[in-house]
């Protein structure tokens, strides 16, 4: 069965440092990974797609995240955390084939000033 | 101008009432989604619609009836109201189905009381 974890519930960092949010994804074929980011009361956003072309995928607002097959992970980083990147995060797998996006259940990051 | 489009944006009603919740989306997508996400933010499909024909129907309860009256509107019925029905509902749309990228209405918060 397809799946995917967010290995971290809620990340704090400190204005500045980088992000790292960790994605594992289970599919018995080829995914279509993504991230979404949900800010507060607000709908989701795709930040960035995975689809079988480059593995180190550039997102908008300077994330990037980075396929990797033999780990089965699709971790989401940034170099340098703003305020404005409080908000929920979330990892999605669509299995190659299906109609389905199957989603994470979300990483709350967390920006101290 | 606004791609995914929902109304109302907030709904509160009793037990038992009948209430609907409208999409629209102007991307000229053909395919359409609801999808629920519940108090502690988890995202899960209910329903998908391409080209006015239903693709995705999880297991709902047969109270939440979609419908679709061309491929730009998804509605979203619900009869006879529970407590359990409270959540925020959103409506998506995709260029076709399957890996590519949804994009995301602003939801609708539904309060059953």
């Amino acid at each position: 069965a397809q799946s995917v974890t967010q290995l971290d519930s809620h990340v704090s960092v400190s204005e500045g440092t980088p992000v790292l949010l960790r994605c594992n994804y289970s599919s018995s074929y080829s995914p279509s990974l993504f991230w979404y980011v949900q800010h507060p009361n607000k709908g989701l956003q795709l930040l960035l797609k995975y689809t079988s072309a480059a593995t180190l995928v550039k997102g908008i607002n300077g994330f990037e995240a980075e396929f990797k097959k033999s780990e089965t992970s699709f971790h989401l980083t940034k170099p340098s955390a703003h305020m404005s990147d409080a908000a929920e995060y979330f990892c999605v797998v669509s299995p190659a084939g299906t109609y389905k996006y199957i989603f994470g259940t979300g990483t709350r990051l967390k920006v101290l000033a | 101008d606004t791609a995914v489009s929902q109304t109302p944006k907030y709904l509160v009603t009793q037990m038992g009432n009948d209430k609907s919740i409208k999409c629209e989306q102007n991307l000229g997508h053909d395919t359409m989604y609801w999808y629920k996400q519940d108090s502690k933010k988890f995202l899960k499909i209910m329903f998908s619609y391409n080209n006015k024909e239903l693709i995705i129907n999880e297991t709902v309860p047969n109270r939440f009836s979609p419908k679709s009256p061309d491929k730009a509107h998804l509605n979203l019925h619900i009869n006879s109201l529970e407590l359990g029905d409270s959540a925020v509902y959103f409506c998506a749309s995709s260029q076709v189905v399957g890996t590519y990228e949804q994009y995301f209405g602003p939801g609708t918060r539904l309060t059953v009381t």
